[in-house]
């Protein structure tokens, strides 16, 4: 079965922190998505990575295949980066399996 | 260059009834997917086109459907609605099809349905 689990499922920071959300999977995968959907509900794809690491900005996603598990760091965190985080892989169907998503908050 | 456009946004049908939403991709992509989210499940695929042709569909019943006309532009079809198909129905569009994994998915702003 394919599952992706996320964690934490709720995240409150004070602006400027180092922020870590994790994203563990049950089976091997050739690309992980990294999404993110603010509250008007729109969805920004952050990163798509298969291996190593990608950065943009203060974003930072890596994956290790081996070990199943990705992770999103935001650096210097600010308030505008208050949004739902949600990883995502490619299903044996080709469809995607999402996780629930890691609802972050960053207080000025 | 414009981004994938949903319309309607916002609409509000009653139970029985049926709903067709509209997606438009990105220009020169040709596959777009749809899905939908509850607070319940979260995010859920629906299925996918490419080329006109649905390539996936993900586990819902037969009364959601959807097809993709020749300029990449795609419905989805929701027939004798039920309360819990209130929901966010996003689109996204990519180049590639989600299989290959190669593709970076754009997705729309949703349409947001209610059924009373």
């Amino acid at each position: 079965k394919n599952e992706v689990e996320q964690s934490p499922q709720n995240l409150t920071a004070q602006e400027g922190e180092f922020i870590t959300i994790n994203c563990s999977y049950s089976v091997g995968i050739s690309a992980l998505h990294w999404l993110q959907q603010h509250p008007g509900g729109g969805i920004v794809s952050l990163f798509m990575l298969s291996s190593g690491k990608k950065k943009h900005g203060r974003l930072i996603a890596t994956i290790n295949i081996q070990e199943k598990h990705s992770s999103l760091h935001i650096t210097a965190s600010h308030p505008r980066d208050s949004a739902v985080y949600i990883c995502a892989h490619g299903g044996s169907q080709g469809n995607l399996i999402f996780g629930k998503g890691t609802k972050l908050s960053v207080k000025p | 260059k414009a981004g994938v456009t949903q319309t309607p946004r916002y609409l509000i049908k009653t139970r029985g009834q049926q709903v067709t939403l509209s997606c438009s991709p990105i220009s020169g992509h040709r596959s777009v997917s749809w899905y939908q989210q509850t607070p319940g499940q979260g995010l859920q695929f629906l299925f996918e086109y490419f080329s006109e042709t649905q390539r996936n569909k993900g586990n819902f019943p037969g009364r959601f459907s959807g097809r993709q006309f020749s300029n990449s532009r795609s419905e989805m079809n929701v027939s004798t609605l039920e309360l819990g198909d209130s929901a966010l129905y996003l689109c996204a569009s990519s180049l590639a099809p989600s299989r290959a994994n190669t593709g970076e998915l754009f997705f729309g702003e949703g349409s947001r349905l209610t059924v009373l």
